[in-house]
C-alpha cells in the first residue's frame, strides 16, 4: 500500500535560516509521481513541484530546492534563507497513475513557522 | 480571472440537512476532483471525474454524490449531513486524467455541521 510520511509536524525557525522538510514515501509501483504543495494561512493549496520516479535529478527554484533519493524513498524540500512569507503548511504527495487502483496520497503536512 | 472557483466559501447547517457545493474551472482541464481536509489538516481525495465520467471514487459514504454537468463543473451534493462531515472541501482540476499532473485547487468551502 502507498504511504507518505512527514514526520515533522511543526517546525519553527528564525527568518533567514535554512530549513529542510522531510518526506518519506512507500510504494510498490515502479512508476509514480511525487509532489509538494504549499498551504499558506489563507487556505488555498498551491502546487510547488512534481517529480516522476525516473527523474532523480535535484531541482532548484530560487530559494527552494528538492532532493529526491529513491534509495531512501525520500523527497525532501529545503528552503534557503527562509522568509516570513514561507510560513505555511507544506504537503508531500504520492500518486501512482498507472496502477489498477490509481490514487493520490497526501502526507499529514508540516507546519512551518518563520519568526521575524 | 479565478482559475478554480467554489461556492459557497462558508456553509453552516444543521445535522440532517442536504447541501450542495459548486465548483467551476476555466482552465479547460479535462479532470476535476473533490478533496476533504479535516480539522487536523489531513487531505484525502474523494472523487475524480474526467470529461463528466467518474474515474476515482474513494470509500466515501453514499450520502456524498458528485455531479458533473459538463467538464468545467463538478458539484458535490451531500445528503443527511452528519457532524463528522464538518471539514474544508476542496475542488481541484488538472489537465491529465491519471493523477500525474499538477492540480489547481479552489479556495475551499468550510462546512460546519451543527
Amino acid at each position: 500500500a502507498q504511504k507518505v510520511t512527514q514526520a515533522q509536524t511543526e517546525i519553527s525557525v528564525v527568518e533567514k535560516e535554512d530549513v529542510t522538510l522531510d518526506c518519506v514515501y512507500e510504494t510498490r509501483d515502479t512508476t509514480y509521481y511525487l509532489f509538494w504543495y504549499k498551504q499558506p494561512p489563507s487556505g488555498e493549496l498551491v502546487f510547488l513541484i512534481r517529480r516522476n520516479s525516473f527523474d532523480e535529478q535535484n531541482e532548484i527554484s530560487g530559494r527552494y530546492s528538492w532532493n529526491f533519493q529513491k534509495s531512501t524513498s525520500s523527497f525532501n524540500f529545503t528552503i534557503t534563507a527562509s522568509q516570513v512569507v514561507d510560513s505555511a503548511v507544506y504537503f508531500c504527495a504520492l500518486s501512482d497513475p498507472y496502477s489498477s487502483a490509481s490514487k493520490i496520497i497526501f502526507g499529514s503536512g508540516t507546519r512551518l513557522s518563520i519568526r521575524p | 480571472d479565478t482559475a478554480v472557483s467554489q461556492t459557497p466559501k462558508y456553509l453552516v447547517t444543521q445535522m440532517g440537512n442536504d447541501k450542495s457545493i459548486k465548483c467551476e474551472q476555466n482552465l479547460g482541464h479535462d479532470t476535476m476532483y473533490w478533496y476533504k481536509q479535516d480539522s487536523k489538516k489531513f487531505l484525502k481525495i474523494m472523487f475524480s471525474y474526467n470529461n463528466k465520467e467518474l474515474i476515482i471514487n474513494e470509500t466515501v459514504p453514499n450520502r456524498f454524490s458528485p455531479k458533473s454537468p459538463d467538464k468545467a463543473h463538478l458539484n458535490l451534493h451531500i445528503n443527511s449531513l452528519e457532524l463528522g462531515d464538518s471539514a474544508v472541501y476542496f475542488c481541484a482540476s488538472s489537465q491529465e486524467v491519471l493523477l500525474a499532473d499538477e492540480q489547481f485547487f479552489g479556495p475551499g468551502t468550510r462546512l460546519t455541521v451543527l
